[in-house]
């Protein structure tokens, strides 16, 4: 089955400087890499996301890439902010009857003013 | 939106107790997802339901853990006996159809067997 692996497992950087979160996967047919946030005591909210026809996605300060070939994709912080501190998650997806989702460990990012 | 519903927000059991949790999803989605979330082993998928019939049920962990889906409004998650090692917090996510909709997650509940 799909395996997805998430590095680091914890970042820490200073307020206005970039962070960078990695994940890898293993399916080929997953098709969606979602990325998630999840601040304590809540559920993962989605972030961002990118469908596997796009190479690259932003949102503002959020940016996606994905590279099908190296079945990789990375999750991009500009200009960080304290509200940046949270768990975040990446999770690739293929579909079996509904949309599976499978997610990394987690990264525990740390913005320090 | 009211977004995803789950009750309770908190629960604390003894051993050996029936502990029920519930949910309810976004109007209008048609696929449920039960997960598990614990520090050693992340974010697990549990089962999942579309147009409230079980799809994969794989995930579950022993048959002490039961899942229902009787209605497109209404999900059940079920442990009996619980167990110690149930203790963990239980998501519960809703979407629509599609390989590329998005999960919305609730805001899960907290449960504690003692």
């Amino acid at each position: 089955g799909e395996n997805v692996e998430q590095h680091p497992s914890t970042l820490s950087v200073q307020e206005g400087d970039s962070a960078v979160i990695k994940c890898t996967y293993s399916d080929s047919a997953s098709n969606y890499f979602p990325w998630y946030k999840q601040e304590l005591g809540k559920g993962p909210q989605l972030i961002i996301d990118i469908r596997s026809n796009v190479g690259e996605k932003k949102d503002q300060r959020i940016a996606v890439t994905l590279n099908k070939t190296a079945k990789h994709f990375s999750l991009h912080i500009t200009e960080t902010q304290p509200e940046d501190s949270a768990v975040y998650f990446c999770a690739a997806s293929f579909f079996q009857g509904a949309q599976k989702l499978v997610f990394g460990q987690g990264t525990r990012l740390t913005i320090n003013p | 939106d009211a977004g995803v519903i789950q009750s309770p927000r908190h629960e604390v059991t003894e051993m050996g107790q029936e502990v029920t949790l519930r949910c309810k999803p976004i109007s209008g989605h048609n696929s449920l997802f039960w997960y598990r979330q614990t520090m050693m082993r992340g974010l697990e998928l549990l089962i999942y339901f579309n147009n409230n019939v079980p799809i994969d049920d794989s995930g579950m962990p022993e048959d002490r853990f039961s899942a229902k889906m009787p209605n497109a409004s209404f999900s059940t998650l079920k442990i009996q006996p619980s167990e110690p090692r149930d203790s963990a917090v239980y998501f519960c996510a809703s979407s629509g159809y599609t390989s590329t909709d998005t999960q919305y997650f609730g805001p899960g509940t907290r449960l504690t067997v003692l």
